[in-house]
């Protein structure tokens, strides 16, 4: 129950094109759904997070849609970049408590 | 740049060893977190700290410990290694105890041999 399950594992998109990656948790105490981007050889880096009294968020090209209901949240990536790939992690937790349960993590690449 | 700091970048060591790595948090961030990256398990939280003392605690297995001390750096303490051991660990601060933003340090990368 305490589990968050990513997919897809990896994602090839074009330059220009949409990027999307979803994410189905079962707790439905988690109230943080962070999205992490991890480029080879650094650390995670948060990209954008959403608490659930939202059904969305945007910051840039970045979107979150989260369905309480349905308890699935995704990432959208608007006009991709090659500068993009890198692999997504999102991630949950129950405050007040800090623990992040992260998904298996998607790698995407994007073409020129 | 997080601001995090954690140091060895890479260690090298032989099974049976204990290591030791070490984690700086951002200025004024009074949480820690360390977590374990491996291509098996992905990212799991091993354990948290706030303010010296242990918060929270994940699937961190008993040869392992870890503390916060006074000046806020903590140090993340491995004995009696295993090759499965081997894997990237990583050291996360966060302002509070929980929901806030977690800014991840760039990891030790633990080689058992």
């Amino acid at each position: 129950q305490q589990q968050v399950k990513q997919s897809p594992q990896s994602l090839i998109v074009q330059k220009g094109g949409i990027s999307i990656i979803n994410c189905a948790y079962e707790n439905t105490a988690f109230d943080y759904f962070p999205w992490y981007q991890q480029f080879p050889g650094k650390g995670p880096a948060l990209l954008i997070a959403i608490r659930p009294d939202v059904s969305e968020k945007k910051e840039g090209r970045f979107t979150i849609s989260f369905n309480k209901s349905a308890k699935q949240f995704s990432l959208h990536i608007m006009d991709s970049q090659p500068g993009d790939s890198a692999t997504y992690f999102c991630a949950a937790s129950i405050s007040p408590g800090g623990k992040l349960i992260f998904g298996q993590g998607t790698t995407l690449q994007v073409k020129p | 740049d997080s601001g995090v700091t954690q140091t060895p970048k890479h260690l090298i060591t032989a099974t049976g060893q204990r290591v030791t790595l070490r984690c700086s948090p951002r200025s004024g961030d009074l949480s820690v977190y360390w977590y374990q990256q491996s291509l098996d398990q992905g990212l799991q939280f091993l354990i948290q700290y706030y303010n010296g003392e242990e918060r929270a605690k994940g699937n961190i297995l008993e040869r392992f410990s870890a503390q916060q001390f006074p000046d806020l750096h903590s140090e993340l303490n491995l004995s009696s290694l295993e090759l499965g051991d081997s894997a990237l660990y990583f050291c996360a601060s966060s302002v509070g105890g929980g929901g806030d933003t977690q800014y991840f340090g760039p990891g030790t990368r633990l080689t058992v041999l």
